[in-house]
């Protein structure tokens, strides 16, 4: 079974900062995606970022990057420049071929920006 | 090109009522999936489908049923609601050739908010 787990329930940054997410994964999967989803007040989803487990390089998506530690299981999301439309839930998610590709969602950390 | 649409956006119902959760893609998508969403939790899926005329269980599928007659509907039903089954519930979709870089990505729909009394 693959677990996703998410430590930080809450977070802020003040706005134009840079904040980390942490997340830490499991599974016995050798390829796998791992995701991190928004959900603004909206409860929209939204994709933030993804990363193949086969990459070695980093994902990076304009001010959004990850750190994925794949020894570790670990796939921390750094907000660069924080906005205040970054105020949200933001959720990390893993997938395999295994499971017909359902996602595995953390808990959620729910990040606030201050002005 | 509306992706995925969800109906109704809310609906209130009492125990023991029926009802069906529409989901449609028009992205040609094979894979169709059902989530909840409750307080203090991430998404957990109750069914999914990798294409047309399949369905399959997820992690809690107990009290819910599923049908995916057409490659672009995934409905969701409820035969007899109970409070426990008061939540969010995201459709989502995903388009898999088996390579490519975008092909696992899952796509989710506005949500549905449900509330049984």
């Amino acid at each position: 079974a693959q677990t996703v787990t998410q430590s930080q329930p809450e977070m802020s940054v003040q706005e134009a900062e840079t904040v980390t997410l942490s997340c830490t994964y499991d599974t016995s999967e050798n390829n796998y995606y791992l995701f991190w989803y928004k959900q603004p007040p909206s409860r929209q989803m939204i994709l933030v970022i993804r990363q193949e487990a086969y990459k070695q390089q980093n994902a990076t998506e304009n001010r959004f990057s990850v750190n994925f530690q794949k020894a570790a299981k670990s796939f921390s999301l750094k907000i660069s420049d924080s906005q205040l439309g970054d105020t949200a839930m933001y959720f990390c998610a893993l997938t395999s071929s295994a499971g017909s590709y359902q996602l595995t969602f953390g808990k959620g950390t729910k990040l606030s920006v201050i002005p | 090109n509306a992706g995925v649409t969800q109906t109704p956006k809310f609906r209130v119902l009492k125990t023991g009522q029926s009802m069906t959760l529409l989901c449609a893609q028009d992205m040609n998508h094979e894979y169709m999936y059902w989530y909840r969403q409750d307080p203090g939790m991430g998404l957990r899926l109750i069914h999914y489908s990798v294409g047309e005329g399949t369905t399959a269980k997820g992690e809690v599928p107990d009290g819910y049923n599923v049908s995916r007659l057409k490659k672009q509907n995934f409905l969701l039903g409820l035969e007899s609601a109970a409070p426990s089954q008061t939540s969010v519930y995201f459709c989502a979709s995903s388009y898999w050739t088996g390579s490519g870089t975008d092909a696992e990505t899952q796509y989710f729909g506005p949500g549905t908010r449900l509330l049984v009394l």
